[in-house]
């Protein structure tokens, strides 16, 4: 098994641009998580998916950000317009029954 | 606000050294607890689950004290290949039973 796969693994862009960061989640799981990582507040749950469908998007910060999950093989975050405070590393996750399986994440830079 | 709360760190221990690491959580409808380790521009991975009778893992020994509502990590004879960041992990019951909440974890480096 391949693990989690995110794509890209860095991405820099210019203020105002969008940013579209995607997932492809484990085989067989059936819920997908999306974090965003920094050093001041760490690990931060965006929105999570259960059998493809948003169950819990109060992490989203504002309407800037949004997660689609068309199918169980694929997900995508979208941000739209970037700023400099979304800088930071966002993983992607996916489960079944529990033990979560963390993508190597996509380091996101917005100058 | 659901809070998992550990010291950053760092902890700077020699090698072969005995360190421990506590974390409290706010929620006492807490279900399931986790140590994850993330290494340096790594994703987090699994490193033991925490159960309420203790349980150990080689080198590695996991707590928790429900009536407190704190985790502790002891690692024991440390090694250079344990640096890493260790994060502390709490599943909630209810609604949202599946996702995991983290702390912001506790750095350590063990040094030759």
């Amino acid at each position: 098994d391949a693990g989690v796969i995110q794509s890209p693994r860095h991405e820099v862009t210019e203020m105002g641009q969008e940013v579209t960061l995607r997932c492809k989640p484990i085989s067989g799981h059936n819920s997908l998580f999306w974090y965003r990582q920094t050093m001041m507040r760490g690990l931060e749950l965006l929105i999570y998916f259960n059998n493809n469908v948003p169950i819990d998007d109060s992490g989203m910060p504002e309407d800037r950000f949004s997660a689609k999950m068309p199918n169980a093989s694929f997900s995508t975050l979208k941000i739209q317009p970037s700023e400099p405070r979304d800088s930071a590393v966002y993983f992607c996750a996916s489960s079944f029954g529990g033990g979560y399986t963390f993508g190597s994440g996509t380091r996101l830079t917005v100058v | 606000r659901k809070e998992v709360e550990q010291d950053p760190g760092p902890f700077n221990v020699p090698e072969g050294a005995t360190v421990a690491f506590n974390c409290t959580y706010s929620n006492s409808a807490s279900q399931s607890f986790f140590w994850y380790r993330q290494d340096c521009r790594k994703e987090p991975k699994l490193l033991m689950s925490v159960y309420s009778s203790g349980n150990e893992d080689g080198r590695f020994t996991a707590q928790l004290n429900r009536a407190s509502q704190y985790i502790s990590l002891l690692i024991r004879d440390s090694k250079l290949s344990d640096s890493a960041t260790y994060l502390c992990v709490v599943r909630y019951s209810g609604a949202g039973s599946y996702q995991l909440t983290f702390g912001k974890g506790t750095k350590l480096s063990v040094i030759p």
